[in-house]
């Protein structure tokens, strides 16, 4: 079946940039996330893309997609500790997004 | 303010009691769905809802049900927990059709089955 593989952990220097990789296995994926989860909340979209573009940019953040390799990175720039939280790689092969698979998520961590 | 809404937030029972978690959006999304996350596991789909009276099985239903009698609520109901169900449970919503891709969560209910 479909599945999406991230790395558990990150760990990078404030001011650094951080870049957090995602694998996916369906080949007919249409639509990537990226999706932040803070400490006690529910998920959030960051970011997201579409199976027809290569890359994304959104202010710091900056979405790369290698389609042929089913690769997809998240890079933010000028990390800050605001930043620290938990990153999920997710996607679907529809537009509706009622059937998400989500990666096991990457904590980033933010060190002085 | 649009939100998803779950209630109760924490809840620690014991096996074989049934229980219900509701959960409630109002942004007149057709689109519900429940997520259960486990450490290293990521988000599971449970149930997922198009729309009233319409719900279908996600990746982890067993020992789940749901019902969606109106638009905004979607409760999920563990008719006989056990242990193994002891997890952080999300509901999310979107608004389905083209372009309905963001899906929005509630702040979660951390369930404990002793």
């Amino acid at each position: 079946g479909e599945d999406v593989e991230q790395s558990l952990f990150l760990s990078v220097r404030e001011g650094d940039s951080s870049v957090i990789n995602c694998t996916y296995t369906d080949s007919s994926s249409t639509y990537l996330y990226w999706y932040k989860q803070e400490p006690g909340a529910g998920l959030q979209l960051l970011t997201y893309i579409f199976s027809n573009m290569d890359m994304k940019q959104d202010q710091r953040l900056t979405v790369l997609l290698n389609k042929k390799d089913k690769h997809l990175s998240l890079r933010i720039a000028d990390t800050q500790t605001g930043d620290s939280a938990i990153y999920f790689c997710a996607e679907s092969t529809d537009s509706s997004a009622s059937k998400i698979i989500f990666g096991s998520g990457t904590r980033l961590s933010i060190r002085p | 303010e649009a939100q998803v809404t779950q209630n109760p937030r924490y809840l620690i029972t014991v096996t074989g009691k049934k229980l219900t978690v509701t959960c409630s959006q109002n942004m007149n999304h057709e689109y519900m769905s429940w997520y259960r996350q486990d450490p290293g596991l990521g988000l599971r789909q449970i149930y997922y809802s198009m729309n009233v009276e319409v719900t279908d099985k996600g990746d982890v239903p067993e020992g789940y049900k749901v019902s969606r009698k109106e638009k905004r609520n979607f409760p999920l109901i563990l008719e006989s927990p056990s242990p193994n169900q002891t997890s952080l449970y999300f509901c999310a919503s979107s608004l389905g059709g083209t372009g309905g891709y963001e899906q929005y969560f509630g702040p979660g209910t951390r369930l404990t089955v002793t």
